[in-house]
């Protein structure tokens, strides 16, 4: 149980264009969705926390607009990064959460990033 | 602010002998406590956590580790390592302020060798 996947797991994409990523919980209901960049060799930074159906809150330094995130349902949230420049090249990974009550966050594998 | 910190940017262990990583933390208030697993280009794994209860607590693949108040401790342990428990290894601490988001410590690497 607790299963989370993303897709894509990896996206190549020209400067300028914008990319969706797909956070879905396959096996139970998230009322929380997190999402994270990874930069290589250091840990997880928090971009954002999303709840259904209510806006996103962004961490201190995200870019709300360059970063859109929907939750749209229960079982899925997505990430889009805007224009994306080759300094958006990261490891974008999403977590997901049953409810406030249950403290664990249950990860999906990752999107790898690269913007050219 | 909740804060953790993991003090060895690696580890080495030789296969079968015993491991630690090590994990620190500062909170105000009751800590929540996680240890989880990273595997090369993937996810993190949930491997145990500590939120009340046993001060030693049971995870996965044979994992445990021990909460220790006075020392604002919570090490990684595993009596005999193999070397597929090679990974990056971070311990988190639930953050007391809305929606619960998790502070993550910048990571150990774990190497285990044959």
């Amino acid at each position: 149980g607790a299963v989370v996947s993303q897709h894509p797991s990896w996206v190549i994409c020209k400067s300028g264009t914008s990319v969706k990523i797909e956070c879905r919980s396959l096996d139970f209901q998230a009322t929380t969705m997190f999402w994270y960049r990874q930069f290589p060799k250091q840990s997880l930074m928090l971009m954002a926390t999303s709840n259904e159906g209510s806006k996103a809150t962004y961490e201190q330094g995200v870019e709300k607009d360059k970063f859109l995130i929907n939750h749209a349902s229960l079982t899925l949230s997505t990430l889009t990064v805007t224009s994306a420049h080759p300094e958006d090249s990261s490891f974008y990974i999403c977590s997901a959460r049953y409810s406030l009550a249950l403290e664990t966050q249950y990860f999906g594998p990752g999107t790898r990033l690269l913007v050219l | 602010a909740q804060s953790v910190a993991q003090p060895e940017d690696q580890v080495n262990v030789a296969e079968g002998n015993p491991l630690t990583v090590k994990c620190t933390y500062s909170v105000s208030g009751n800590p929540y406590l996680f240890w989880y697993v990273q595997y090369p280009n993937r996810g993190l794994q949930f491997l145990l956590k500590y939120i009340t209860g046993d001060n030693l607590v049971k995870g996965s693949y044979g994992f445990e580790a021990e909460f220790n108040k006075s020392q604002t401790s919570f090490h990684l342990k595993k009596p005999s390592a193999l070397v597929s428990d090679s990974a990056l290894y971070f311990c988190a601490v639930r953050d007391s302020g809305g929606y619960n988001k998790l502070i993550f410590g910048a990571g150990t690497r774990l190497a285990v060798h044959p």
